[in-house]
């Protein structure tokens, strides 16, 4: 069993809060690992492909970690924003074709 | 440039009865495909890949079955349906090399099984 799994489920916070989740991955057979943004009536959306262990990426106010050996890799959204309200998916790639997800943290932002 | 449809985008089907979901990718050619499901509450489930005609894998044990006749054509079928299949489908594709490019997904299909 492969599991990728996000913490926290869901999360609350204030317009202007940064916050940040966590995506826990196997270390092993890595390959790389998607961030997604979903929000509702919409299609997942990619905002991160990361392949190496200590890439950051930035998008915006967004941004993202990676470390390959310890497993793990963070997203940051720095003064959210209403509009930042999503569920925000981690993929693993443990081959060049196998991509499994997370069950997502779900975002909202109060103005 | 590269788009992928995906339908019907709601069906509501009796228990015992057959599915056929389709999706078909244009713009592209030889694309990874899968089929995702995300039952109530939890997270993409990778139900079937496929990197080529014919080719197709299978992640978990089910009354489900997909096919890939055309290149850029994917089909999700079921013989009966049971009330555990309700939920939201969703197809992707990707480069062959998937690992390093993002994936991109339909619209989804939400399933409801009565």
């Amino acid at each position: 069993i492969l599991n990728v799994e996000q913490s926290p489920q869901s999360l609350h916070v204030q317009e202007g809060d940064s916050t940040n989740f966590t995506c826990s991955f196997p270390s092993s057979n890595f390959y790389a690992l998607h961030w997604y943004r979903w929000e509702t009536a919409k299609s997942p959306e990619a905002l991160f492909v990361m392949t190496l262990n200590g890439d950051e990426k930035k998008k915006g106010r967004i941004s993202a970690t990676l470390n390959t050996k310890e497993g793990y890799s963070y997203l940051y959204i720095k003064g959210s924003q209403p509009e930042d309200s999503a569920t925000y998916l981690c993929a693993f790639c443990r081959a060049a074709n196998d991509m499994r997800f997370g069950a997502g943290t779900r975002l909202t932002v109060k103005p | 440039s590269q788009t992928i449809h995906q339908w019907p985008a709601t069906l509501v089907q009796p228990v015992g009865s057959p599915l056929s979901l389709e999706c078909t990718v244009e713009g592209t050619s030889n694309p990874n495909l899968y089929w995702y499901r995300q039952a109530a509450g939890r997270g993409l489930q990778l139900l079937f890949y496929s990197v080529g005609i014919g080719q197709i894998s299978s992640e978990v044990p089910q009354n489900l079955s997909a096919s890939r006749p055309q290149d850029r054509q994917f089909i999700l079928s079921s013989k009966k349906l049971l009330l555990s299949d309700s939920g939201f489908y969703l197809c992707a594709w990707g480069d062959q090399i998937m690992y390093i490019t993002e994936a991109f997904f339909g619209q989804g299909t939400r399933l409801t099984v009565v």
